[in-house]
């Protein structure tokens, strides 16, 4: 079984600071795909960045980059220059290749102070 | 990116009744489409999956007969709850999976949500 955990609740930064929210995942398996997906007010999931699990190389998608490091099974989101709009619950998620299922953390609500 | 519909938004309803929520993939085909219960400040937890053509397959501690799941073509999958209680009452999200054809990745996406309110 897959577990996904989010050890922050709630989180704040002041507007134009870098922001890090944590995710840490357990799983047997050896290939694998990590998201961060971004909630906002209007409760519409939107996918930030994917990761695939067989490439070394961290993805960057804009402001938001990842941490990812598979030995320590951790897969840690990176926000510079934040902006009021990326106020929202931002849940990390794993899925297995090939697999359907994603399995989400429980969410950090990241609020974005003007 | 594709666009993935829900409707309704919301809905209010008496309990005892049933409702219907749809989730449509709008620009792609979608074999198969997800049905996930969102409560209040928490994370999203799947309650089934919904296969086109063929019978849905529900998670542990779902009850098939009060949540009943129709994929009846690759671009509708229609949630019933049926004799609502306020207990019912959450945030339904569907999300739907296109079909690329090639490689491990098929990209889901995810509707708007539906909000159920059961009086």
């Amino acid at each position: 079984a897959q577990t996904v955990t989010q050890s922050q609740p709630e989180m704040s930064v002041q507007e134009a600071e870098t922001v890090t929210l944590s995710c840490t995942y357990d799983t047997s398996e050896s290939n694998y795909y990590l998201f961060w997906y971004k909630q906002p007010p209007s409760r519409q999931m939107i996918l930030v960045i994917r990761q695939e699990a067989y490439k070394q190389q961290n993805a960057t998608e804009n402001r938001f980059s990842v941490n990812f490091q598979k030995a320590a099974k951790s897969f840690s989101l990176k926000i510079s220059d934040s902006q009021l709009g990326d106020t929202a619950m931002y849940f990390c998620a794993f899925m297995k290749r090939g697999g359907n299922q994603f399995y989400f953390g429980t969410g950090t609500s990241l609020t974005v102070i003007p | 990116g594709a666009v993935v519909s829900q409707h309704p938004s919301r809905v209010i309803c008496k309990s005892g009744t049933s409702v219907k929520i749809e989730c449509r993939s709008l620009d792609f085909q979608a074999t198969t489409m997800f049905w996930y219960r969102q409560f209040p400040k928490q994370s999203l937890m799947l309650m089934a999956t919904s296969n086109e053509g063929s019978k849905a397959t529900y998670e542990q501690g779902v009850e098939k007969d009060k949540f009943l799941i129709n994929h009846a073509s690759l671009t509708l999958s229609t949630l019933t709850v049926t004799s609502a209680h306020p207990e019912d009452s959450s945030f339904y999200i569907c999300s739907a999976r296109k079909n690329s054809g090639t490689g491990f990745w098929n990209e889901q996406f995810f509707g708007p949500g539906t909000r159920l309110t059961v009086l």
